[in-house]
């Protein structure tokens, strides 16, 4: 699986948008990338994942550079609930239904201030 | 509503006296998996199950056994703790048929061994 990089730690203030950026330059043709985020000592939650196509959900947004080698997660409106450890990850999916596992590293660190 | 569930939620425990951590899943989901995460190590996978008794090791299986017997319970054996395996472990679940919607994970379980 394609190595991601993550800044260790944002800060972002509450109603802004937080864009929390990765890198991913080894990425291959059918590997996807996820975002996941995981609130203090909480099981991670998915929050959305994408190929090629910009991708939008009620989370965030995720946009993906034209080569692919990077993406940014956006949180349009940051609340304090949003604080929390978001995690980047590079995934294969066929499309005969087999995957790798989901490996993670250590993420970004996201403060959402008052 | 679509849960899983861990339990226990915290366990402190001696060497050497076997423990099992219980995952159960709603969903009727056919893969599952553990995971333990330890600081600055991030989240390791430590076995998965794509089906009723399939099994297989993750990155860090040593000192652990599973077993699905049922699609909905997958759970972690400890059959002689040590305190290196002090962590906190999750259980995650995804349907096969949409795997590329990401996993759905527990709440975990605080394990301390002494």
């Amino acid at each position: 699986d394609a190595k991601t990089t993550q800044p260790p730690s944002m800060d972002c203030a509450e109603g802004r948008a937080a864009n929390l950026p990765c890198n991913h330059s080894t990425i291959s043709g059918n590997e996807y990338v996820y975002w996941y985020r995981q609130i203090h000592s909480q099981g991670p939650q998915y929050i959305i994942h994408g190929l090629k196509n910009n991708e939008t959900n009620e989370m965030a947004s995720l946009i993906i550079t034209e080569d692919r080698k990077s993406s940014t997660l956006i949180l349009p409106h940051a609340t304090l609930r949003d604080t929390a450890v978001y995690y980047c990850i590079v995934r294969y999916l066929t499309n005969t239904g087999t995957a790798s596992k989901l490996t993670f590293g250590t993420g970004t660190r996201l403060q959402v201030t008052l | 509503e679509a849960q899983v569930t861990q339990n226990p939620r915290y366990l402190i425990t001696v060497t050497g006296k076997k423990l099992t951590v219980t995952c159960s899943q709603n969903m009727n989901h056919e893969y599952m998996s553990w995971y333990r995460q330890d600081p600055g190590l991030g989240l390791r996978q430590i076995y998965y199950s794509m089906n009723v008794e399939v099994t297989d090791k993750g990155d860090v299986p040593e000192g652990y056994k599973v077993s699905r017997k049922e699609k909905r319970n997958f759970p972690l054996i400890l059959e002689s703790p040590s305190p290196n395996q002090t962590s906190l472990y999750f259980c995650a679940t995804c349907s096969l048929d949409r795997l590329n919607y990401g996993y759905t994970f527990g709440s975990g379980t605080r394990l301390t061994v002494v």
